[in-house]
């Protein structure tokens, strides 16, 4: 299988607990994002990596969220101190870019399901 | 502030029929306009996309027309099966930048047999 992987798929925690999440792109694409999906909603933008590179970050990513692609293949994701709002599908999508030439097409892996109890 | 809104929120279409999605958009530096199809418990997978030079393209049974000026855009699947039943996201997003996806809120499709 040669798509988006995640991991762990699914997983319950305490509140206040750290949670870490990892996802592994499509093999040679160069941008990483990471998005957030509540129950019956889109999925919202967290933020985005271009190689190792964090270059954008929303809003909702608050002080406990933090995000690495450490050699610019897989990503983490980590949450501190994890909120009962923070229950949520955490889906990670790559994109391909060439030199000048950008793809807009994202590719999602199946996502990691969190819920805070 | 919602820049794709997306409707209906659900939509029932027999087996055969012609099941059609509608999404408006605000933000008029957009210039990529995807469609995601998702089943519980998965990823959103990419249907068909389209920038605003066209005003239509069909892969399949899966149509999108584009009205620039009017900043709408919409799906048609036609000869629904039981199998498109699904929930579709349109989304977009712009040239410049992260190219972040904005999605709409979702159409849950069902497509009776």
């Amino acid at each position: 299988d040669t798509g988006v992987s995640q991991n762990p798929r699914h997983k319950i925690t305490k509140r206040g607990q750290n949670v870490t999440f990892r996802c592994d792109p499509i093999s040679e694409h160069n941008r990483l994002y990471w998005y957030r999906q509540t129950l019956g909603q889109g999925p919202e933008f967290l933020t985005y990596f271009q190689n190792e590179a964090q270059l954008e970050k929303s809003r909702l990513l608050s002080d406990r969220f933090s995000a690495e692609r450490p050699k610019g293949s897989f990503s983490t994701l980590e949450i501190q101190r994890t909120e009962q709002g923070d229950s949520a599908m955490y889906l990670c999508a790559s994109s391909p870019a060439w030199g000048q030439e950008i793809n807009n097409e994202q590719f999602f892996g199946p996502g990691t399901r969190l819920t805070v109890l | 502030q919602q820049q794709v809104k997306q409707s209906p929120q659900s939509l029932i279409v027999q087996k055969g029929g012609i099941s059609i999605i509608n999404c408006a958009y605000e933000n008029t530096a957009f210039d990529y306009f995807p469609w995601y199809q998702q089943f519980p418990g998965k990823g959103p997978a990419l249907l068909i996309a389209i920038r605003p030079d066209v005003s239509e393209k069909k892969e399949g049974r899966f149509t999108i027309s584009f009205n620039k000026s009017a900043k709408q855009f919409s799906l048609h699947i036609m000869d629904s099966q039981p199998g498109d039943s699904a929930t579709y996201f349109c989304a977009a997003s712009m040239k410049q930048g992260a190219q972040k996806l904005v999605f709409g809120q979702g159409t849950r499709l069902t497509i009776n047999p």
